[in-house]
């Protein structure tokens, strides 16, 4: 079975751009999240979707917006981007995003603002 | 908030050797905990989970604990190999305005010399 699968795997944008990311959650999970991963830190929470709905978001600025599709793949926006936005950008699916269960991760999309 | 708090890395650690990571956390909830690790230039693998308090995850020889007393779950295997050099992240899962939100550790850096 296919895990979850970002594109583009690398990317690189000036400051004042916007940009978007995809991914693709394993087949049959229906909740998907987004995190964002600087250098030498954990995964920091910026959105989870279950069945097309927002379920929480974390502490970024509204720079940052989502969406999930009825097939339950989900983008990611970025508008102004700023070079602290360089990071790389996770996102993971779950079957439900219940209390126990895990995160599959995709392998992330590194964005690099110059 | 919720928070994880991980040892300072990197670990260095000859082969065979045993290992502790040590993670402690806070919750205002009863989260389930888990370790997750990240292989370089990869997303993160769920390594091992544990939902409620004395319950043991256990994966690929590595284990760990839900110590509730001391809001602990230290990761430990016996012997080590070069293949373990990775960077683990602990993460909790806790309610928060009706889903379940992960937080991450900043992880710790394993590194294995033969």
């Amino acid at each position: 079975d296919a895990g979850v699968t970002q594109s583009p795997t690398h990317l690189i944008k000036t400051r004042g751009q916007h940009v978007t990311l995809r991914c693709s959650p394993i087949s049959g999970h229906k909740s998907v999240s987004w995190y964002q991963q600087v250098l030498g830190q954990g995964p920091q929470f910026i959105f989870q979707y279950y069945e097309k709905e927002e379920r929480g978001r974390g502490n970024f600025p509204d720079r940052f917006s989502a969406r999930q599709f009825p097939n339950y793949s989900s983008e990611l926006n970025v508008n102004a981007l700023l070079l602290g936005d360089s990071a790389l950008y996770l996102c993971a699916s779950s079957l439900v995003g219940g209390r126990d269960q895990p995160q599959h991760f995709g392998d992330g999309t590194r964005l690099s603002i110059l | 908030g919720d928070s994880v708090t991980q040892m300072e890395g990197p670990v260095t650690l000859s082969e065979e050797a045993f290992l502790t990571i040590n993670c402690t956390y806070t919750a205002t909830g009863y989260p389930s905990l888990f370790w997750y690790v990240q292989y370089p230039g990869e997303g993160l693998q769920l390594l091992l989970k544990a939902t409620k308090a004395d319950d043991k995850g256990s994966n690929k020889g590595f284990e760990a604990t839900y110590r509730k007393e001391t809001t602990s779950f230290h990761l430990e295997k016996g012997s080590v190999q070069v293949s373990d050099s990775a960077v683990y992240f602990c993460a909790l899962s806790d309610a928060s305005g009706g889903s379940y939100i992960p937080t991450f550790g900043r992880g710790t850096s394993l590194i294995v010399h033969p």
